[in-house]
This record gives C-alpha cells, structure tokens and sequence, in this order.
C-alpha cells in the first residue's frame, strides 16, 4: 500500500464548479499535512497547510480526519488557472521528512 | 532573491556517463532535499540535508551521491548513469525548525534523460 494514495483522475470540471479531491495517509504518527500544486513541467509549490480544525484559504478548504486518516481539499467557484496536479503531501512521521502523493490532475474548461 | 535554482535544466546522458546537479538556495535555509519525479510515481527522495557538511539517505538513494560542503549548495551526483536514472530531478530547500514541517521551496527541475 502507498503511503500517501490519491485519485490521479483526471478531473475535468467547468468553470464555477465545485470539485473535490481526497487522499488517504497510512503512518498514523504523521503530525504535519499540506497540499501541494503543480503546474504541468513546473516545480510543485504550497497551496496550503492543513489543520486538524480544517482551514480555509479563499475558495479552497482544507479538512483533516486523523482518526480516517484522510485529507480533502474543496475548491469552490473553479478557475481556468486552478488547472494543475493537486499533491497530497504527509510528514513521514517523525523524520524530517516528507512524502508526496502521485497527485491528482485538475482541468477546468470555460 | 533567485530563491532555489538548479543547473543544468536539460541534459542527456549516455549509459555510464557520470554528471553533477547543483542545486542553490539563497534564502539561509539549513535543509535542503533531492527529489525525483517520475509518472504515475510522484516525488520521492533521494537525499537530503539537514545542515552544512551533513547528509542523509532519503527513499531512493541507489546510484547516487551528494554533498553539502556549503550550506546554499547541495550537489548530487551520479556515477555511473543508467536508463533507470532518466527522470525529472527536483531540489528543495526548508528552514530549520524543531517542531513544525516548514514548507519546501523547489527549484525549476533538471530533466535528465540516460540513453
């Protein structure tokens, strides 16, 4: 099993739509959780952290199940330049470490 | 403030060949990562540094090296390069913190690919 496991989709959704997209975790000693964005041939760069209380960053919220070990991450009122791979991202327990999910790719069509 | 930057961006190897990726960080980070992506695969780690003159085995570290004798520098180096080795090669670099996983800034990538 990986450790961290996402929906790779692709996920195509129109302009304004809300989508979605989830991961599953397996070390349950994994204490820092984020998600990453990916621009098709660039570097991955943060999109945002996300807490146990679940946070919210504009159109985009974050929700944390540690008991699931699951991490959602919605986006409301879809941009053409939210298109991007969306990385689940896990601390690898207590190592100064971190371990990147495959991904999920997002295309939004106006 | 260039931030992380890497050189080369592009190369092609042949089977055997050996070459070094630089990585370098502007921003006083103490660590600093190597990192490839492969598809389907996501990032995975190679090696990583949690200071200057120190060095640690990531999830892949086969087949290659790294140093860090300055801390804005971390080299990685490959031996012997094998068609396994073509991939996208990413560095990143964090700051130091005791309790809290900082966020990691990535260079553009160095697209490698062994023939």
């Amino acid at each position: 099993r990986k450790e961290v496991e996402q929906d790779p989709g692709p996920f195509n959704v129109p302009e304004g739509a809300t989508v979605a997209f989830n991961c599953t975790y397996s070390n349950s000693a994994s204490q820092s959780f984020f998600w990453y964005r990916q621009d098709c041939r660039k570097e991955p760069k943060l999109l945002m952290s996300v807490y146990s209380s679940g946070n919210e960053d504009g159109r985009f919220t974050a929700q944390l199940n540690r008991a699931s070990q699951y991490i959602s991450l919605l986006i409301r009122d879809s941009k053409l330049s939210d298109s991007a791979t969306y990385l689940c991202v896990v601390n690898k327990g207590s190592a100064r470490q971190l371990t990147f999910g495959s991904g999920t790719q997002l295309t939004v069509l106006p | 403030n260039a931030g992380v930057t890497q050189t080369p961006k592009f190369r092609v190897l042949k089977t055997g060949q050996s070459m070094t990726l630089l990585c370098a960080q502007d921003m006083n980070h103490e660590y600093m990562y190597w990192y490839r992506q492969d598809p389907g695969m996501g990032l995975r780690l190679i090696h990583y540094s949690v200071g200057e003159g120190t060095t640690a085995k990531g999830e892949v570290p086969d087949g290659y090296n790294v140093s860090r004798l300055k801390k804005q520098n971390f080299l990685l180096g490959l031996e012997s390069a094998a068609p396994s080795q073509t991939s996208v090669y990413f560095c990143a670099s964090s700051v130091l913190s005791l309790r809290f996983y900082n966020e990691q800034f990535f260079g553009p990538g160095t697209r490698l690919t062994v023939l």
